[in-house]
């Protein structure tokens, strides 16, 4: 399983881009990335997933370079309500899948 | 979007007593389902794996004779704390997966927060 390493923490303020960075040095070949925000007391929330290079929805990007080992995620001018746990996912697309929660990053945006 | 539901959202039991949790995916057919357990601010931690029809497959240091999980259908899982003691307490979360592979997203319920007092 490849562990994943983020920040413990963030600030930023309204109308700022936010990158969140996660190392996962020990990637596997098949192993794809997947971002997800959690409230307070609420289940996680898909945001974005990808396998390299970059992807785009209407919430964020993914940006992942050439070696994988890393992958960022950006949001583009937070607002408050994007106050929230963001954890990445590093999960095998075949085989036995067990997927694991890293600490996450909490994300504070203020005004 | 797909939807996923969890009973109750809230519940608080005596120790010693049994608390059974649902879980539904209510859109579309779970093909596997997850449950987690998180403690205050701390990250969800993998319970077990449930296929429908099937046993789940549980973690290690994960009790099955304390937590039974049951995934009568493409639809529905339960989650049944037995026993419960205080240190049960938490915050239990299912997710719902149409497949069992990393590249398959998982829909998150809203979670059961579980006092026993």
């Amino acid at each position: 399983l490849a562990k994943t390493t983020q920040p413990i923490s963030m600030d930023s303020y309204e109308g700022q881009e936010v990158n969140i960075t996660c190392s996962h040095n020990n990637i596997a070949t098949n192993d794809y990335i997947t971002w997800y925000q959690q409230f307070p007391s609420q289940g996680p929330r898909f945001i974005i997933q990808g396998y390299k290079t970059k992807v785009t929805n209407e919430v964020a990007s993914l940006f992942i370079p050439a070696d994988r080992k890393s992958s960022t995620l950006s949001l583009p001018r937070v607002s408050l309500s994007d106050t929230a746990v963001y954890y990445c996912l590093v999960d095998e697309a075949g085989g036995s899948y067990i997927p694991t929660f890293g600490r996450g990053t909490s994300l504070i945006v203020h005004p | 979007g797909a939807v996923v539901s969890q009973h109750p959202s809230r519940v608080i039991c005596k120790s010693g007593t049994s608390v059974k949790i649902e879980c539904r995916s209510l859109d579309f057919q779970a093909t596997t389902m997850f449950w987690y357990r998180q403690f205050p601010k701390q990250s969800l931690m993998l319970m077990a794996t449930s296929n429908e029809g099937s046993k789940a497959t549980y973690e290690q240091g994960v009790e099955k004779d304390k937590f039974l999980i049951n995934h009568a259908s493409l639809t529905l899982s339960t989650l049944t704390v037995t026993s419960a003691h205080p240190e049960d307490s938490s915050f239990y979360i299912c997710s719902a997966s149409t497949g069992t592979s990393g590249s398959n997203e998982q829909f998150f319920g809203p979670g059961t927060r579980l006092t026993v007092l």
